[in-house]
């Protein structure tokens, strides 16, 4: 069965350090790839997608994810952190079809 | 304003009731989601349905039902069955393979 890992769940960094979140799937056709962000007390918003074309896309707020697709990854990074970005980071999967799957999620803790 | 709408944002519920979720859609999508969010877990997927009158089990259905008779609206079902109700359910749309819009989820307490 389809399955999406992130392996940090929680990260704590200082402002200004750089993040890299890990995202792996186990699809081995064409997928759709999305990032998304839950900020405390809010919904779920879309950071990047990736659909085809150049494997590294630029998202909001400076994040940014390369697709490797020989080895199953989509991992999520920002070269520079903000307090602000203190928040849930989802990896999203699907396969072609509808059927979008979810990551267990990082928490993301930056502290000034 | 466009978007999707869940009602309630709170809900309690006694053990051995049903209890239905509504999730409204108005951004024109064919296809619409539920997932549960748990701490630790992600969001795990419990149906969608990708056109009007059909709908498919997601990884944790058992327990819940839906139906999908408009294109904008598709609630769930919470039943006795469900064995751990509590949680945050969270309903989402999205054009064919697209990226999905979500509500702002509903949180549901069983006492």
């Amino acid at each position: 069965a389809q399955s999406v890992s992130q392996h940090n769940h929680h990260v704590i960094l200082s402002e200004a350090a750089s993040l890299e979140l890990g995202c792996n799937y186990s699809y081995g056709g064409t997928v759709n790839l999305f990032w998304y962000v839950q900020y405390p007390g809010q919904h779920l918003q879309l950071l990047l997608k990736y659909f085809s074309g150049d494997p590294l896309v630029k998202g909001i707020k400076g994040f940014e994810a390369e697709f490797i697709k020989s080895k199953f990854s989509f991992n999520l990074r920002k070269p520079s952190v903000q307090w602000s970005d203190t928040a849930e980071y989802f990896c999203a999967v699907n396969e072609g079809t509808d059927k979008l799957i979810f990551g267990t999620g990082t928490r993301l803790q930056v502290f000034p | 304003d466009g978007g999707i709408t869940q009602s309630p944002k709170y809900l309690f519920r006694k053990e051995g009731q049903n209890v239905t979720l509504s999730c409204e859609q108005n951004l024109n999508h064919d296809a619409m989601y539920w997932y549960r969010q748990d701490p630790g877990q992600g969001l795990r997927l419990i149906y969608y349905s990708q056109i009007v009158n059909d709908f498919q089990k997601g990884d944790i259905a058992e327990g819940y039902s839906v139906s999908r008779e408009k294109k904008e609206s598709f609630p769930l079902t919470v039943t006795s069955a469900q064995k751990n109700p509590t949680a945050f359910y969270l309903c989402a749309s999205s054009r064919q393979y697209s990226e999905a819009f979500f509500g702002q989820g509903t949180r549901l307490t069983v006492v």
